[in-house]
């Protein structure tokens, strides 16, 4: 399969744990892009990155989000001192480098902070 | 934060008839993306037309751009159940490489 993929699909944790999620793009995709959906909204820009490089950041990435995409492959989405409102389904979505395309998701990490 | 709202929020339709959708949205933009996403799984990408375009086709779908308006509609002819799902908008605003900013999303259903 030559989608994008994510791991876990699913995790629960206790609130104060940290939790990192991962998403593996296209091969050959430059951008990769991390959003939020919460429950009945429309997803959420998190941040974004040009091969390694983290280029643009939400204001909703408060300082316990980071994100990273060493060696411009896969990229990891770390949350520190997990909050019940950081419930929510994580999405990696990668696409090509060229202006104006269609981005390719991830089947998503739920993550639900009980 | 959501880019603009869809409308409607909800439609149930029955199988072989269609299915409308509108989107409306603030700034100025790149293109315009719908997509589609099943009960509690990834997206996936229908359409993409873009600013200069106002009308664009694929297959049973047939997506409108009205950038004075700042509108778009989704129509699906001859809906099938497997139609049903979420229907999102998605804007790539000028200037910023390609991050979609989504609507609130229609949630169709389709029955037999």
């Amino acid at each position: 399969d030559t989608g994008v993929s994510q791991d876990p699909r699913h995790k629960i944790t206790k609130r104060g744990q940290n939790v990192t999620f991962r998403c593996d793009p296209i091969s050959e995709h430059n951008r990769l892009y991390w959003y939020r959906q919460t429950l009945g909204q429309g997803p959420e820009f998190l941040t974004y990155f040009q091969n390694e490089a983290q280029l643009e950041k939400s204001r909703l990435l408060s300082d316990r989000f980071s994100a990273e995409r060493p060696k411009g492959s896969f990229s990891t989405l770390e949350i520190q001192r997990t909050e019940q409102g950081d419930s929510a389904m994580y999405l990696c979505a990668s696409s090509p480098d060229s202006y104006a395309t269609e981005a390719f998701f991830g089947q998503g990490t739920r993550l639900t902070v009980v | 934060s959501q880019q603009g709202e869809e409308d409607p929020q909800a439609l149930s339709i029955q199988e072989g008839e269609n299915a409308t959708m509108n989107c409306s949205y603030k700034t100025s933009i790149n293109n315009l993306q719908w997509y589609r996403q099943n009960s509690g799984r990834g997206l996936v990408h229908l359409i993409l037309i873009r600013s200069n375009e106002r009308e664009k086709h694929s297959g049973r779908l047939r997506v409108t751009l009205d950038t004075s308006k700042k509108s778009s509609s989704l129509l699906i002819t001859a809906s099938r159940a497997a139609d049903t799902a979420s229907y999102f908008c998605a804007t790539a605003q000028t200037g910023t490489a390609s991050k979609l900013t989504f609507g609130t999303g229609t949630r169709l259903q389709v029955t037999l």
